[in-house]
């Protein structure tokens, strides 16, 4: 059974900070790993996709690599922003659905 | 454009109780899916469709029904509502399993 683990569970850091959110996972034999945002009480908002063939995918400020052999992601945020305070889960599509992580609560103190 | 639309926002059942819960988006996405996000934890798959007539079971069908009678609308239905089932529902589409999936903002659900 696949699992997908996120560490840190929560992150606090000071505006301005680059900082990496983990995601790991158990079987590499995944087609593609998207990145989500959520906000409190709302839905989730894509971030970044990467297929299983890509190693990376960016977009702005936000960078995501895949390592399909070691089964890690990382989330990359340059220059951390009040407004990137947010849960960040990771998910990876494990043979037609989607198997989350439990999130990384960020918060970015003015 | 609205993209994923869920209704009802909120809602609280009595034990026994049965509901649906719309779902219906206008991206013309082929797969849509069911999830349930209890506190602290990651979203857990409900059950998911490929097109129009098509479902299946994801992790946790136990106590839920679906249906796929179009291309825009994937309802789901409680019956014999539990208080395990106190959960925030969302719903998600996509064109197919490798392209981004979209939310709705949930449907929050509580069962007394």
């Amino acid at each position: 059974k696949q699992e997908v683990t996120q560490i840190p569970a929560a992150l606090s850091v000071p505006e301005g900070e680059n900082l990496v959110l983990n995601c790991s996972f158990t079987d590499s034999a995944i087609y593609n790993l998207q990145w989500f945002r959520q906000d409190p009480g709302k839905g989730l908002t894509s971030l970044l996709l990467i297929q299983s063939s890509q190693r990376e995918q960016t977009s702005g400020r936000l960078n995501a690599s895949l390592d399909k052999s070691s089964g890690r992601s990382t989330l990359y945020i340059a220059a951390s922003q009040p407004g990137d305070s947010a849960t960040y889960l990771c998910a990876d599509n494990y043979g037609q659905n989607f198997v989350f992580g439990p999130g990384t609560r960020l918060s970015v103190l003015p | 454009n609205a993209g994923v639309t869920q209704t009802p926002k909120f809602r609280i059942l009595k034990i026994g109780q049965s509901m649906t819960l719309q779902c219906t988006q206008d991206m013309n996405h082929n797969y849509m899916y069911w999830y349930r996000q209890d506190p602290g934890m990651g979203l857990k798959l409900i059950y998911y469709s490929v097109g129009a007539g098509i479902t299946d079971k994801g992790e946790v069908p136990n106590g839920y029904n679906v249906s796929r009678s179009t291309t825009e609308d994937f309802p789901l239905r409680l019956e014999l509502a539990a208080p395990s089932q106190t959960s925030v529902y969302f719903c998600a589409s996509s064109y197919d399993g490798y392209q981004p999936q979209h939310f709705g903002d949930g449907t929050r659900l509580s069962i007394l």
